[in-house]
């Protein structure tokens, strides 16, 4: 398996715009998750799915992010408008059980 | 929620030393794992341990749960071990808590 897949592996955007980062996780997988990582406060939940329906968006910093998982094999997370704030390290997850599996992240900078 | 707290901060050592990290819990946890993330950012599952001890190569981890505590034992550590570890808990639903990290960098 080619493990969990992200795109764009970097992202550098102006303040005000639409930014989508998006994610296949690994076949089989019934969880995915997205992380976000600052020096500021480290690895954050943002929000999780099992079997492709949102379970818990309490991480989720405000109401200009937004997360999708039209199918078992996509998911996206978008951010509308962004914000120089908003430049991290986005992380997806995937888990079939106890293990969870990370894809290699986008790094978004947001001017 | 339960706090984790990951100790040293930050290890240098020379290739060859071994070396013991600690992840402290506020309260008892029901399950454990361990990351190495890499210079290049990628994170690695090390081990999933709940509770007692695994081994895998070089690395070995014991959760003392009962005792809100795990360790990460790296022996005969290689400058390919360099990076940052990360103990994280599993909530309810398989949502992950990480802790700070411990930032390790190893010398040739």
């Amino acid at each position: 398996d080619a493990g969990v897949i992200q795109s764009p592996r970097h992202e550098v955007t102006e303040m005000g715009q639409e930014v989508t980062l998006r994610c296949k996780p690994i076949s089989g997988h019934d969880y995915l998750f997205w992380y976000r990582q600052t020096m500021m406060r480290g690895l954050e939940l943002l929000i999780y799915f099992n079997n492709n329906v949102p379970i818990d968006d309490s991480g989720m910093p405000e109401d200009r992010f937004s997360a999708k998982m039209p199918n078992a094999s996509f998911s996206t997370l978008k951010i509308q408008p962004s914000e120089p704030r908003d430049s991290a390290v986005y992380f997806c997850a995937s888990s079939f059980g106890n293990t969870q599996y990370f894809g290699p992240g986008t790094r978004l900078t947001v001017l | 929620g339960i706090q984790v707290e990951q100790s040293p901060p930050d290890l240098i050592l020379q290739e060859g030393a071994n070396s013991t990290l600690r992840c402290n819990f506020s309260d008892s946890v029901n399950n454990l794992q361990w990351f190495h993330q890499n210079p290049w950012g990628q994170l690695i599952n090390l081990f999933y341990i709940p509770s007692g001890t695994k081994q895998n190569g070089r690395l070995s981890a014991t959760t003392v749960a009962t005792e809100r505590y795990s360790l990460l034992y790296i022996s005969s550590s290689q400058t390919t071990d360099s990076g940052v570890y990360f103990c994280a808990h599993n909530n309810a639903g398989n949502m992950l808590t990480f802790g700070g990290g411990t930032r390790l960098m190893v010398k040739p």
